[in-house]
């Protein structure tokens, strides 16, 4: 079936420095999303890409839907101790199921 | 403020028992989604509806039944608990499964089999 190859697995960083991560896919999808959960929490959508090349800022948070649409990256600048989680993309195919395949995860932790 | 709600929200189980996870949401959503999650394999689609009554297999249907009596009621059920069911279930909603209409997640289920 589809994947989706998240990297990185891991992230230590220090506050104030810049985060990035992204996924890879075999398969081309028609909406790339990206979560973050929290601990004991489900996912909660960051920011959602509707259209290939598409370039979108939610605050400190930066995503793009790759021109091949089988790849996005997310960008998170100047980092702070709350942006410690788990980070999933997640891609849509062209069906109207809704049906999701995400990545592994990328956890990140920030050192204050 | 309720969105999606999930439970109970942890359940120890025997191998070869039963139980039944209820997903409740309060925001008139047609679509709803069970996903399982395990350490360092994000989320697995398991089955999903697209309306009352209706239900469809996701990624890894095995071992697991569903139904969707009721548009806000999503109920997944082990008949026969295994341990490598072991894992965080959880349950999403959407309006539509049009790509410009995200998935809400509940907080999970931990379901521990022994």
């Amino acid at each position: 079936g589809q994947q989706l190859n998240q990297s990185p697995q891991s992230m230590f960083i220090q506050e104030g420095e810049d985060v990035s991560m992204n996924c890879t896919s075999s398969s081309i999808f028609n909406t790339w999303l990206w979560y973050k959960q929290d601990p004991g929490e489900g996912p909660v959508l960051l920011i959602a890409l509707y259209k290939a090349g598409e370039l979108t800022s939610n605050g400190r948070l930066t995503a793009q839907f790759g021109i091949t649409r089988k790849d996005s990256f997310l960008n998170i600048s100047a980092s702070i101790p709350s942006d410690v989680g788990i980070y999933f993309c997640a891609g849509q195919l062209g069906s109207n199921t809704g049906k999701l395949i995400f990545g592994q995860g990328t956890t990140l932790q920030v050192k204050p | 403020n309720a969105g999606v709600t999930q439970t109970p929200k942890f359940r120890v189980l025997k191998t070869g028992q039963s139980m039944t996870l209820l997903c409740a949401q309060d925001m008139n959503h047609e679509y709803m989604y069970w996903y399982r999650q395990d350490p360092g394999m994000g989320l697995r689609l398991i089955h999903y509806s697209v309306g009352e009554g209706t239900t469809a297999k996701g990624e890894v249907p095995d071992g697991y039944n569903v139904s969707r009596l009721k548009k806000q009621n999503f109920l997944l059920g082990l008949e026969s608990a295994a341990p490598s069911q072991t894992s965080v279930y959880f349950c999403a909603s959407s309006p539509r499964g049009a790509g410009n209409q995200p998935q809400h997640f509940g907080d999970g289920t931990r379901l521990s089999i022994l």
